[in-house]
Order: structure tokens, then sequence, then C-alpha cells
């Protein structure tokens, strides 16, 4: 199994531009989420999904864009790209046991992004 | 709603050192408790979980226990390696709620 995976692993955008950040997962996962981590700090959760089809804003929402049309892929889409979203973005994905509860989160290995 | 507080950073510690990262969490319900690890350039990967009081989690030689009673799960080692150098984040998830996540503490060891 490759897991999650996350392409490309850097990129440096100029203000305004635009750019889709892919994930995929293999593991057949329910949940899958979006985080950024910007230097020094830690993990803010931007969007999530409980399912294909369904999504759900985090903490840190503005500026992004998701969609789940699959269970496998959970891309996010930055529109009109600026500096203050120049930071690491982590995709994850989990399994939801019976009770509702969540397993573990798997982490991919993150994408570089700077805006200029 | 929930919350997670660990202790800032960052921990300088020499080879062989015992180690402690403490962690306190808020949270409804029955929550689960868990600590994971960042190395330079990666991310985030599970070391320990535990899901329900008075649970330990094991790991590589990390330990924490589930403590409902004073809601905290510390993070403890024994004798720490330079390999163990790495951001350590603790986290929680209640119900069906996303993962809660502390703000990391940075962790040293020097040879």
């Amino acid at each position: 199994n490759a897991g999650v995976t996350q392409t490309p692993k850097f990129r440096i955008l100029k203000i305004g531009q635009s750019m889709t950040l892919q994930c995929t997962q293999d593991m057949n996962h329910n949940y899958m989420y979006w985080y950024r981590q910007d230097p020094g700090m830690g993990l803010k959760l931007i969007y999530y999904s409980v399912g294909a089809g369904i999504t759900d804003k985090g903490e840190v929402p503005n500026g992004y864009n998701v969609s789940r049309s699959t269970t496998e892929d959970f891309p996010l889409r930055l529109e009109l790209a600026a500096p203050s979203q120049t930071s690491v973005y982590f995709c994850a994905s989990s399994y939801s046991l019976p009770q509702g509860a969540q397993d573990t989160q798997y982490f991919g290995p993150g994408t570089r992004l700077t805006v200029l | 709603g929930n919350s997670v507080t660990q202790m800032e950073g960052p921990v300088t510690l020499s080879e062989e050192a015992f180690l402690t990262i403490n962690c306190t969490y808020t949270a409804t319900g029955y929550p689960s408790l868990f600590w994971y690890v960042q190395y330079p350039g990666e991310g985030l990967q599970l070391l320990l979980k535990a899901t329900k009081a008075d649970d330990k989690g094991s790991n590589k030689g990390f330990e924490a226990t589930y403590r409902k009673e004073t809601t905290s799960f510390h993070l403890e080692k024994g004798s720490v390696q330079v390999s163990d150098s790495a951001v350590y984040f603790c986290a929680l998830t209640s119900g069906n709620t996303p993962l809660v996540f502390g703000k990391g503490t940075r962790l040293s060891v020097i040879a």
C-alpha cells in the first residue's frame, strides 16, 4: 500500500494564481482531511470529509475549496493565492470505528507551497 | 469545545536522559488520545494512542497513560537517543469530531 500520497511536493505561486493540491489514499478510509502547518507552529484544519460527496469546514477554510467525488481522492483548491497561504499542507485519512469514533489518522508527506 | 495543551519547547536533552512532555486536555464525552511525531521534513506519524481511561499506549520505548482524573496524557521515555529528535504532537478526538492537535514540542537530543 502506498498510504496517503500528495502531489506536488513543492510549488511556488505568484499572488493571484490558482492551483490544486492533490491527495490520494489507497486504504479505503472514509475520513479525509487537509491541514496547514505554518513554520514553527502546529496544524490547523482547513477542510475535512466524512465520505464521498460530503465535506465540511475546519478552523481555517477561507481561500480554499475542496471536493470529494471518490473515496480515494480529496483535492484542495487554492483560488487567488495570497502570501498568507505560504505554508506546508498535509493531507490525512482515517477510518471510522463502528461506534462513530475515528481511528488513527495517516498523513501524507506534505506539499510545501510558497506564494510570492 | 475540545482542546489540547502541551508544554512549550524546545526541549534539549543529552542522550540517555529521561524525557517527559506534558499534555493536558479538555474534551466532551470520552476522547481517544494520541501522540504523533514529526521528523524533520516529513509528515506526522502515529507514535502511540490510548482509547479509554487508564490505558497505556507504548511504542519505541515511549509511553503515555490516559489519566481521566487529571485529564492528562504525558509522554515519557526512559532513555532518549539522538534519533528521537523531532516534534511531538499530542492530539485528541471525541466522537466523530476531527483530531484536535496541541501546538507541538520540539525535542533536540545531543550526543
